[in-house]
C-alpha cells in the first residue's frame, strides 16, 4: 500500500492551454474523489466516482473540467482552456465503502496548478 | 446548504498546553464528521472519524467529540508538541453516505518550544 499518488505534483501552464492530472488511488478503494484547494481555504468538492461511475459533480466543475475513471482504477482530471482562476491545488482522495459504511478517506499530496 | 465554520482561524500556544479546536456546522443531518491535519503544501491526513451515532473518538493525545443537536464538534489535543504545528480541518458528510465532504476553513496551530 503506497497511498494515493498524484502526478504531476506541480504544473505551470499558460492561460488557454489544457492540463491533465492523474490520480492513482489505494488499490482496493472503490471511491475516488477530486477536490480543489486555494490558499487559506478548506478543500472544495469537485466530483467523485464509485468504481467507474461518476456519481456526483459540483457546480464548480464547469464545462472546461472533465474527470474520468476508466475501469474503476486510476483517474484523470482534465482542465481545458485554463484560466488564471484555475490556479489551485487539486487534491485526489480515495476510500473503501461497503454496505456497513465508509472507512477512512486518504488524500494524496496534491497537484499544484499555476496558470500564467 | 451545509456550512462549516472553524474558530479560531489561528492559534499559538506554548509547548505542553492542552488545547481545544472548534468546529460548527449549520445542518445537524450529517452522516459523519472527520478531522484532518494538513502540513504546509501537503495533502490531508485523516485524524479521527466520528459516525453520526457516536459521541466521541480518541487516538493517542487526540480526542474528538460530536454534538449533532447543537451542530458542534471539538478536537482536544493534550500536551501539545511543536510537531503538532499544522492546519487542522474539520469536514462533514451528509445526510447520506455520498462522496461529498464539506470542509471548514481550518485552524492553523503553532506550538512554540
Amino acid at each position: 500500500d503506497t497511498g494515493v499518488s498524484q502526478n504531476p505534483r506541480h504544473k505551470i501552464t499558460k492561460r488557454g492551454q489544457n492540463v491533465t492530472f492523474r490520480c492513482d488511488p489505494i488499490s482496493e478503494h472503490n471511491r475516488l474523489y477530486w477536490y480543489r484547494q486555494t490558499l487559506g481555504q478548506g478543500p472544495e468538492f469537485l466530483t467523485y466516482f464509485q468504481n467507474e461511475a461518476q456519481l456526483e459533480k459540483s457546480r464548480l466543475l464547469s464545462d472546461r473540467f472533465s474527470a474520468e475513471r476508466p475501469k474503476g482504477s486510476f483517474s484523470t482530471l482534465e482542465i481545458q482552456r485554463t484560466e488564471q482562476g484555475d490556479s489551485a491545488m487539486y487534491l485526489c482522495a480515495s476510500s473503501l465503502t461497503t454496505w456497513t459504511g465508509e472507512n477512512t478517506i486518504y488524500f494524496g499530496e496534491g497537484s499544484w496548478l499555476t496558470v500564467v | 446548504k451545509q456550512e462549516v465554520t472553524q474558530i479560531p482561524a489561528a492559534l499559538s500556544v506554548p509547548e505542553g498546553e492542552n488545547l481545544v479546536l472548534n468546529c460548527s456546522f449549520t445542518d445537524s443531518a450529517i452522516y459523519n464528521l472527520q478531522w484532518f491535519r494538513q502540513d504546509p503544501g501537503k495533502g490531508l491526513t485523516s485524524l479521527l472519524l466520528i459516525q453520526s451515532s457516536q459521541r466521541e473518538q480518541t487516538s493517542g493525545r487526540l480526542n474528538a467529540s460530536l454534538d449533532k443537536s447543537s451542530g458542534r464538534s471539538t478536537l482536544y489535543i493534550a500536551a501539545s508538541q511543536p510537531g503538532d504545528s499544522a492546519t487542522y480541518l474539520c469536514a462533514v458528510k451528509g445526510p447520506s453516505n455520498t462522496g461529498k465532504l464539506i470542509f471548514g476553513q481550518g485552524t492553523t496551530l503553532q506550538v512554540k518550544p
